[in-house]
């Protein structure tokens, strides 16, 4: 398995808390990304970091910042957690100039 | 714009081949991707396949590609239990290959 962590892997929160979702590489790889899978529409991509402090949003990113101060940590944070953000938060790496992008274990947040 | 379809549920016996399809309407795809996620688990990579090749064989996978019908497919011969998971097509288009995910294909395979 690539070298990938999650933290936490389970969160219960409520409506309008902040929640940060970690994800940590021993991979040493440039890209990051974040996703959430949601019954009936698959992986959307949230934000994805093409370097530390290099991050860009993707389809689904109202409602979330990231931050990437170094290269093995790709940080996600709720600002205000909504009922709508209940979801399972997947990280993934690729390394630069490959095709290959890898999964972690996932988040199951669930906002109450 | 881009959407990735694929049929929702697929059942097959022990011993059986499976195949999964998946369509895509973006031409510019690069890459093309099979990914599997068994319950509760993250997604695995299972193979991809560049957009200029029509098809790639690996084990008991083989992924074909038709460009023209914007179709892709995935075999898997000697279909397992284990094989039981959904499967994931996906295309990677943009730089910094972010990937647009199809619904996903659940496989059911019965003894």
């Amino acid at each position: 398995d690539a070298g990938i962590t999650q933290s936490p892997r389970h969160k219960v929160t409520e409506t309008g808390t902040p929640v940060t979702l970690r994800c940590h590489q021993t991979e040493n790889h440039r890209y990051m990304y974040w996703y959430r899978q949601d019954p009936g529409h698959g992986l959307r991509l949230i934000h994805y970091s093409y370097g530390v402090k290099d991050t860009d949003k993707g389809e689904v990113s109202d409602g979330y910042s990231v931050s990437r101060s170094k290269t093995e940590d790709f940080l996600l944070t709720l600002e205000s957690a909504t009922s709508s953000q209940t979801s399972v938060y997947f990280c993934a790496i690729m390394e630069a100039g490959g095709y290959e992008q890898y999964f972690g274990p996932g988040t199951r947040l669930t906002v109450t | 714009g881009e959407d990735v379809e694929q049929s929702l549920f697929l059942s097959v016996r022990e011993g059986d081949s499976s195949v999964i399809n998946c369509t895509y309407t973006d031409s510019s795809s690069t890459y093309l991707y099979w990914y599997k996620q068994e319950p509760g688990a993250g997604l695995q990579l299972l193979t991809y396949i560049f957009s200029n090749m029509d098809m790639k064989q690996d084990q008991r996978l083989t992924v074909l590609l038709n460009k023209k019908d914007k179709h892709l497919s995935l075999r898997i011969a000697d279909t397992q239990t284990g094989d039981s998971a959904i499967y994931f097509c996906a295309e990677s288009i943009r730089g910094y290959s972010t990937l647009t995910f199809g619904k996903g294909t659940m496989l059911l395979v019965s003894p």
